[in-house]
This record gives structure tokens, C-alpha cells and sequence, in this order.
């Protein structure tokens, strides 16, 4: 089956600065990369995606990377603000697959 | 345009018991998927069902089963509860019946806890 590896499990950055989570995956069928926000107390919300198409996609202050060949996908958050703080799940969605979190906290 | 809901919120329950979780897809969506994420671990897909029918399942025991209902509604039953079932269950719903290729959207969640 697929699986996914995420890292790193926890992330403190410096409001302001970057943050980068990568995802690793298996399965050289897998076509379809979103990443989700889950806030406390709530259900995961979808921030981006990636279609296996596409090598990069960007929406404001976040972007996703997509390396087939290596299969690897990576989230970028730049400009990071205090409301950036929560879990975040990658995802390699062809088997319903999905990283084990990354816990990102944002030092004001 | 109203989002995944899911109850109850919290639902307790002794070892040994039946719990039934519900929810309700956005409207429109044909396909409900289930999801339980134990404390501290990612997203573990139990199962998911479009136009009544189960499609797939996850890794899990028969104890745990569901039903869709023509509304598209969906229901999780698990059997025979277990400690270790204590997780929060996530469902979410999909406009397409293509399974791990099309954006889900999940609810907020029902988190069982099993004493």
C-alpha cells in the first residue's frame, strides 16, 4: 500500500519567517497531493493542492512543490503569522493516504 | 453553503458498547468517507461510500461498519467497543465518486472516548 512520511513532526518558527514541512510518498501512481490545516477542536481544512501535472502552485503566502521523479511534495508558508499555528496533514490522496502531522507553532 | 456536520460532538461510551456516529455530506456531494485519527496520529481511512453503496474500506475490523442513506447522509457504527477506539472521527465529502482524486471537506468531527 502507499505510505506517506511527513516531517518534521514539530515546527517552531519566528513570526515572520518561513516554514517548510516536506512529505514523501511511494506509490508512483499517486496523482493528486493536497495539504490540510486542522486547528484545535476543528476538522482538517484543505489550504492546497497539487495534481502530479503541475511541479508548483502558489496561493498568497503558501506554495507547494511537487518532485515526481524523487517523490517528494513540500508546503511553504512565508511571512508566517500567529493564525498559522495548527496541525498540518499532507496527503498522497490516491489511496486515501495521509501524513502523520506536522505541528507548526508561530513565535510572535 | 453548508459545510460537513457530524454528530454528536462527544460521545462516551463503556467498553464493550455500539456507538453510532452521523453525518451529513454538503449538499450536492454523492461520496462520504470515514476517517479516525487517534490522539497524536494522522488520518487512518476506514471507509467510504457513494450512492449507498461501500466502495472500499480501510485496514480496520468488521466491527466497524456504516450505511449511506438515500439523502447521501451517512452513518459509522462500531461494535463491540474497544478502549483503543477512542479517537476523534472525521467524515468528509467529495462532489466527484472518484476515490483519492478529488477535494474532500471534512466535517468537525465526533470524538468517541471508550471507558
Amino acid at each position: 500500500g502507499e505510505n506517506v512520511e511527513q516531517h518534521p513532526s514539530t515546527l517552531s518558527v519566528q513570526e515572520g519567517d518561513s516554514a517548510v514541512i516536506k512529505c514523501t510518498y511511494s506509490d508512483s501512481a499517486s496523482n493528486y497531493f493536497p495539504w490540510y490545516k486542522q486547528e484545535l477542536g476543528k476538522g482538517p481544512q484543505l489550504i492546497i493542492d497539487i495534481r502530479s501535472n503541475v511541479g508548483e502552485k502558489k496561493d498568497q503566502r503558501i506554495a507547494v512543490t511537487l518532485n515526481k521523479t524523487a517523490k517528494h511534495f513540500s508546503l511553504h508558508i512565508t511571512e508566517t503569522q500567529p493564525e498559522d499555528s495548527a496541525v498540518y496533514f499532507c496527503a498522497a490522496q490516491r489511496k486515501l493516504t495521509f501524513g502523520t502531522g506536522t505541528r507548526l507553532t508561530i513565535i510572535p | 453553503e453548508a459545510g460537513v456536520t457530524q454528530s454528536p460532538t462527544h460521545l462516551i461510551k463503556t467498553r464493550g458498547q455500539q456507538a453510532t456516529l452521523r453525518c451529513s455530506p454538503i449538499s450536492g456531494h454523492t461520496s462520504v468517507y470515514w476517517y479516525q485519527q487517534a490522539l497524536g496520529l494522522g488520518l487512518q481511512f476506514l471507509l467510504w461510500y457513494d450512492e449507498g453503496e461501500e466502495r472500499n474500506r480501510g485496514n480496520f475490523p468488521p466491527r466497524f461498519s456504516g450505511r449511506q442513506f438515500p439523502n447521501y447522509s451517512s452513518e459509522l457504527n462500531v461494535n463491540a467497543l474497544e478502549l483503543e477506539d477512542s479517537a476523534l472521527y472525521l467524515c468528509a465529502s467529495t462532489l466527484m465518486a472518484t476515490m483519492g482524486t478529488d477535494t474532500q471537506y471534512f466535517g468537525p468531527g465526533t470524538r468517541l472516548t471508550v471507558l
